[in-house]
């Protein structure tokens, strides 16, 4: 069964940097699939962040792409997310995920979700 | 960007019962839906894709049907451990959630 787990800072000031790590057991990302990001609060619901393929192909939700960075690590076999000049508003907590496509066939980035990490609770303080 | 829209907002049942969720896409998204049931604090949990396809695990009370704009995921006879809310995300045009349906107890 695969695994995930998310790892960072849980405590942010308003204009720094969110940077979290996903790592994965039991599943080579470098073997396929595409790895995601998502989160949820009270006042958004869920929003899907980011996608990336172990080739560093990277898909952004375009309400977020001017701040966010996906970036890949095989050999740690991690994943992670950079969101920069956070405000209260991406307080939330960031989920990991792994996309239900393989990409071995050039599939869509775009599934649906079958493994999720427990979840990081990402608090921003003004 | 495709909105989805989900009713009830919320759903007072009771052991036994037949529940059905609705999930409204804002354009035609095929069969490209997806439905999740998360529980407090913890992560979604996958149930459904492609609009009807049950994923490995999960119990044949849960179906999903629909195609274009309109969806519904059914229980057939709701149980203790089904009591949570449940999600509906489009994955046609990038990805997008539903706002959620909690199912209470009546």
């Amino acid at each position: 069964q695969v695994q995930l787990q998310e790892s960072g800072p849980g405590l942010l000031k308003a204009s720094e940097t969110l940077a979290l790590t996903c790592t994965v057991s039991r599943y080579s990302i470098s073997s396929g699939y595409y790895w995601g990001w998502i989160r949820q609060s009270p006042g958004r619901g869920l929003e899907w962040i980011a996608t990336i393929y172990h080739n560093d192909s990277t898909y952004y939700n375009p309400s977020l792409k001017s701040r966010v960075t996906l970036s890949v690590d095989t050999s740690k076999n991690q994943f992670y997310l950079r969101l920069t000049s956070v405000t209260a508003a991406d307080t939330a907590v960031y989920y990991c995920a792994r996309d239900g496509s393989t990409g071995w066939f050039g599939e869509s980035p775009y599934n649906w979700f079958d493994y999720w990490g427990q979840g990081a609770l990402v608090t921003v303080s003004s | 960007d495709i909105q989805m829209t989900q009713s009830p907002s919320t759903l007072s049942s009771s052991v036994g019962d037949r529940v059905v969720i609705t999930c409204r896409a804002s354009q035609d998204i095929s069969r490209w839906l997806t439905w999740y049931q998360q529980k407090p604090g913890k992560a979604p949990k996958l149930l459904v894709y492609k609009a009807s396809t049950l994923q490995g695990g999960v119990p044949s009370r849960f179906s999903g049907s629909g195609s274009g704009t309109e969806f519904t995921l059914t229980i057939s006879s709701l149980q203790p451990d089904d009591f949570a809310t449940y999600y509906c995300q489009q994955y046609s045009g990038l990805v997008a959630f539903g706002q959620g349906t909690k199912v209470e107890v009546k």
